[in-house]
Order: structure tokens, then C-alpha cells, then sequence
């Protein structure tokens, strides 16, 4: 079982949005604003999307947003694209016991 | 541009251990910016972090509590590799293995992946 709780799977058609959330404790989500998000295709190495809850990489387009509300975060994909169609992993930093966990993952359909 | 590639044996027996090599290109295992991770995708499909070693004037480590009292990682720095042993793996250590770069508390580079099956 994962530290963090995400939904198994969520579905949206193309050019709607979708919401994956990503529920944690006061011990990692509640409590560092390190939490990041990877979109994994597959067989391909994860990639990340966003860090520091909301902040984007260089190169990823600005459909991807993120952010956090007490021990959830959550990641919006808007204006879905046939291509978003992968899973999707959080994970946070829970400081320095247990150092970094991550989610179960969801997996976007695209329909 | 930073690349990790990843090798080792794709089939471990029962009770062994598990030996993987992360060959480092365009940045240090030394680099005092970086930690250096394992990371693994099991069969039943989440992310568990297993451990991360980084230099700041000495070397340091940080393990995962499910995984502490059997786990090895060492900066090889002749070679810019990371290696990982995983002692007494059982079929529960099956999973995807994946090297990757940690940096300002980000995962920015991953390697390839290596499946890693524990069977006899």
C-alpha cells in the first residue's frame, strides 16, 4: 500500500480537463510544499511534470497545473490531449525519517 | 544533457541478491548539487523509494525503513556509477528498478528502468 492516495483511474475526453489528487498526512503533503508530479508512458521512464507543488519544468506546457490544499495536492491536466494518456505519480518529501513517498498512481484514459 | 543508463541481471533467484550498475553521463556522482536514488515500480503498479546516497564534503546515505536492514548503495567514482544490492530478495522485490537524479527536491533525470523478477 502506497504512502499517498490517489485515485486508480480517471478518464476525460479530449479537450476537457481532469483533476488527480493526491492525498497524504501532516507528516509530507500537510507538511513541505515538495511535492512533485511524473507522468509515465509505457515502458518509458517517469518524467517529471511539476514541482514545488505548482511550479512547471522547462518544456512542459502550461495545460499540466498543480497544487495543494492542507494534506491533498492535485494535479490538473485542461484541454486533454490524446497524448496525456499515461499515469500520472505524486510524491512528497516526508522529511528525515522516512525521506520521500510517493503514490499509487492513476492511470488517465483519454477517451 | 544528464543521462543514466542502467544494467544488471533481469531474473534473481529467491533468497539472493539483487546487483544493479547506474552508469552516470553529463553530471558527477560527486556533484554537490545531486543525491543519487533507487526507485521502484512494483508488479501491482506504485512508486517506492528505496534509498539515496549524495556527497557534501563526505558521503552520506539514506535508506527506506522497509528496506533498511538489507539494502547497499555506493558511489563508484572511478567509474561515475551508482550500484545497488538488495540482499534475500523475495518475489515481493520483483518490480521495475529505476536510478534517478535528485535535485532541489525534484527527480529531473531517471534511467531507463531494469525488470527485475525474483524466481526460482
Amino acid at each position: 500500500q502506497s504512502a499517498l492516495t490517489q485515485p486508480r483511474s480517471v478518464s476525460g475526453s479530449p479537450g476537457q480537463s481532469v483533476t488527480i489528487s493526491c492525498t497524504g498526512t501532516s507528516n509530507d503533503v500537510g507538511a513541505y510544499d515538495y511535492v512533485s508530479w511524473y507522468q509515465q508512458h509505457p515502458d518509458k521512464a517517469p518524467k517529471l511534470i511539476i514541482y514545488d507543488v505548482n511550479k512547471r519544468p522547462s518544456g512542459v506546457p502550461d495545460r499540466f497545473s498543480g497544487s495543494k490544499s492542507g494534506n491533498t495536492a492535485s494535479l490538473t491536466i485542461s484541454g486533454l490531449q490524446p497524448e496525456d494518456e499515461a499515469d500520472y505519480f505524486c510524491c512528497s518529501w516526508a522529511g528525515t525519517f522516512t525521506f520521500w513517498v510517493f503514490g499509487g498512481g492513476t492511470m488517465l484514459t483519454v477517451l | 544533457q544528464v543521462q543514466l543508463q542502467q544494467s544488471g541481471p533481469g531474473l534473481v533467484r529467491p533468497s539472493q541478491t539483487l546487483s544493479l550498475t547506474c552508469d552516470i553521463s553529463g553530471d558527477s556522482v560527486s556533484s554537490i548539487r545531486a543525491a543519487w536514488n533507487w526507485i521502484r515500480r512494483s508488479p501491482s503498479g506504485g512508486l517506492e523509494w528505496l534509498v539515496r546516497t549524495y556527497y557534501r564534503s563526505k558521503w552520506f546515505s539514506d535508506y527506506a525503513v522497509s528496506v533498511r536492514s538489507r539494502i547497499n548503495i555506493n558511489p563508484v567514482t572511478s567509474r561515475n556509477q551508482l550500484s545497488l544490492q538488495l540482499n534475500s530478495v523475495t518475489p515481493e522485490d520483483t518490480a521495475v528498478y529505476y536510478c534517478a537524479r535528485e535535485q532541489s527536491s525534484t527527480y529531473d533525470t531517471w534511467g531507463q528502468g531494469i525488470l527485475v523478477t525474483v524466481s526460482s
